[in-house]
């Protein structure tokens, strides 16, 4: 069974970090790309983030560009995200997904349970 | 970049009927577009992709068409179960937006 398994979310002060982690298990992982997709509470979904099956091409939302690094790990079979300078507006369900194919530029089609991550002082 | 605009933003219909969806891009995307359903606290799920393909398991009542900068999903006999929002999301280039979302009601 495909599976997608974030951790790594919680209350984090403004201006803080935090890396979230999604754990994929069931498809061959390296030859998938990965994306990050939020939803603010209340919102529509955004996407954030995708990266490659290989790490090579990454991409962002204007909205967080400088802040978010997308990274895997394909020997764990290990998607992240790295979240930087954390503000308000970044309080969000997170999702990450698996893309159809092994460009980042294709239909998600297995979605995680989301994380929550909260920025509030 | 390319913006993702949809409508209406909301619709109720009755049981049965033929319920049709718009999205449109800023730009040319080709038939680099999906489609997801949202239902009430539950995880987006893929529906269409390449602008008109049907994802495995979902039922034929849902068709997608279009190419360029206009798109459209069509339900073609809502059931009650179909009660969602559902947005549209381009993937020819980065950033791969997606549109603000339809709220789908049953009368």
């Amino acid at each position: 069974e495909v599976q997608l398994l974030e951790s790594g979310g919680g209350l984090v002060q403004p201006g803080g970090s935090l890396r979230l982690s999604c754990t994929a298990s069931g498809f061959s992982f390296s030859h998938y790309a990965m994306t990050w997709v939020r939803q603010a509470p209340g919102k529509g979904l955004e996407w954030v983030s995708g990266i490659s099956g290989g790490g090579e091409s990454k991409f962002y939302a204007d909205s967080v560009k400088g802040r978010f690094t997308i990274s895997r790990d394909n020997s764990e079979n290990t998607l992240f995200l790295e979240i930087n300078s954390l503000r308000a507006d970044d309080t969000a369900v997170y999702y990450c997904a698996k893309v159809k194919i092994y460009a980042a530029s294709g239909a998600m089609d297995v979605w995680g349970q989301g994380i929550t991550v909260t920025v509030s002082s | 970049d390319i913006q993702m605009t949809q409508s209406p933003s909301s619709l109720s219909a009755s049981v049965g009927d033929r319920v049709t969806i718009t999205c449109r891009a800023s730009q040319d995307i080709y038939n680099f577009l999906a489609w997801y359903q949202q239902k009430p606290g539950k995880l987006p799920q893929l529906l269409i992709y390449n602008a008109a393909s049907l994802q495995s398991g979902v039922p034929s009542r849902f068709s997608g068409s279009g190419s360029g900068t206009d798109f459209t999903l069509t339900i073609s006999s809502l059931q009650p179960e179909d009660v969602a929002t559902y947005y549209c999301q381009k993937y020819n280039s980065g950033p791969f937006t997606f549109g603000p979302g339809t709220k789908v009601d049953v009368k």
